[in-house]
């Protein structure tokens, strides 16, 4: 089944700790990205790439970190989150100029 | 930049009546428009998507968009509406076709079903 799947869908940490969502697809998209949903303020993107290697930020990117290794994983780090990040993520991947496909959404905490 | 209005963040309407859900973009440029539901503790799905050509598009659950142009509307429509659609709905733009790279989403709209 064709499908992007993040890890953890939930997540409480404390300031300061470290941590990483991950992000695979298994549809060999070249495009994948990171956003975070707050209410109120819908989807902003944090950081996006067009391929292995290749990473731009979005609209939101400070206090994160992202890399692309391989072509199917996109994983997302908090180097010392902030209550601020508390927030829900979604991961997406898509081929250029066609729909993208989101995965179930990770829900942090940071306390 | 591109930006996406959507004009209610909550619209209540009764079960079986039809709905309108409003979104305006801004750009000058070619875009690519679309509509995402979320329904509770899910992920995003796609409604439906405006590429090229008909300005009415039809998409999923039976609901449909309309492209203006003129007025860079890309407002939802259904005609009748059933309790199951109660969800949280998002328009987007693109100017590269929808793809993970370059989507740009409005605030969002809760459609509350009362029954």
């Amino acid at each position: 089944e064709a499908q992007v799947t993040q890890n953890p869908r939930y997540l409480i940490t404390v300031t300061g700790k470290k941590l990483t969502v991950t992000c695979s697809q298994n549809m060999n998209h070249e495009y994948m990205s990171w956003y975070r949903q707050d209410p109120g303020l819908g989807l902003r993107q944090i950081y996006y790439s067009m391929n292995v290697e290749v990473t731009d930020k979005g609209d939101v990117p400070e206090g994160y970190k992202v890399s692309r290794k391989e072509k199917r994983n996109f994983p997302l780090i908090l180097e010392s989150p902030s209550p601020n990040q508390t927030s829900l993520y979604f991961c997406a991947s898509s081929l250029w100029g066609s729909e993208a496909f989101f995965g179930q959404g990770t829900r942090l905490t940071v306390v | 930049a591109q930006s996406v209005t959507q004009l209610d963040s909550q619209v209540p309407v009764f079960e079986e009546a039809p709905v309108e859900l409003r979104c305006n973009y801004s750009s000058s440029v070619s875009v690519y428009l679309f509509w995402y539901v979320q329904y509770p503790n899910q992920g995003l799905q796609l409604l439906l998507k405006y590429l090229s050509g008909s300005t009415l598009v039809k998409g999923i659950n039976g609901f449909e968009a309309e492209f203006n142009k003129s007025q860079t509307s890309f407002h939802l429509r259904k005609p009748s509406v059933h309790i199951s659609d109660t969800a949280e709905y998002f328009c987007a733009v693109s100017d590269s076709g929808g793809g993970a790279d370059g989507l740009t989403f409005g605030k969002g709209t809760h459609l509350i079903i009362q029954p």
